[in-house]
């Protein structure tokens, strides 16, 4: 079954470096999502990207983060200065429809826990 | 702003019982709503929708969950769980647009 997948796993850096995650969305889908779940907090959405443009993105999403499909398979999250507070995990999702009446839902990668110190 | 409540943070059953996990959204038109799962060290799976039509929807694993427009809940229940069952329940909203908004979670223990 095919599946959405993410690198690293878990990525450590320190405050005020840049890092990028990375998530190989399902093939033939082409609706791309990150999420991300601060420990022991609620899934929150961060961004959603269509055609290579971001379609929504939420307060979260600041100057700070950028989306990137730099080919046809990956899918990247950039945080450029990261801080303390960007420690989560985050999640990558695709949908191959936005349909709403036939049926949208996303699948979800397995993650990459970012710790910033 | 969109919420969806998960009152239930952690419930610790014994194999054999009943669940019910209860989810309530404040969107007040059209919605799709959707239960996920997270067992322990892996990613967040579908267990089951709802986009239209009958209000009982059956997902995956025996699980199975009520749509009560009325009463803005989408709760998940299971008739017997297992032990397997032990992991962590989203209840999740898609109201518009493309983002879903996720409830906080219920973490299940289920005891041998």
């Amino acid at each position: 079954e095919p599946e959405v997948t993410q690198t690293p796993s878990h990525q450590v850096t320190q405050m005020g470096q840049e890092v990028i995650l990375r998530c190989v969305p399902i093939s033939n889908h082409l609706y791309f999502y990150w999420y991300r779940q601060i420990l022991g907090q609620k899934v929150e959405f961060l961004v959603s990207f269509y055609n290579n443009e971001i379609s929504e993105k939420s307060e979260i999403f600041d100057d700070q983060f950028s989306v990137e499909r730099p080919d046809g398979s990956n899918f990247t999250l950039k945080i450029r200065s990261t801080k303390l507070e960007d420690s989560a995990m985050y999640f990558c999702a695709s949908s191959a429809s936005l349909d709403r009446g036939v049926g949208n839902e996303q699948f979800f990668g397995p993650g990459t826990r970012l710790t910033v110190l | 702003a969109q919420s969806v409540s998960q009152h239930n943070h952690h419930v610790i059953l014994s194999e054999a019982a009943s669940l019910e996990l209860g989810c309530n959204y404040s969107y007040g038109g059209t919605v799709n709503l959707f239960w996920y799962v997270q067992y322990p060290g892996q990613h967040l799976q579908l267990l089951l929708k709802y986009f239209s039509g009958d209000p009982l929807v059956k997902g995956i694993k025996g699980f199975e969950a009520e749509f009560i427009k009325s009463k803005f809940s989408f709760n998940l229940r299971k008739p017997s769980v297992q032990w397997s069952d032990t992991a962590e329940y989203f209840c999740a909203v898609n109201a518009h647009g493309n983002q879903f908004y996720f409830g906080t979670g219920t973490s299940l223990t289920v005891i041998p």
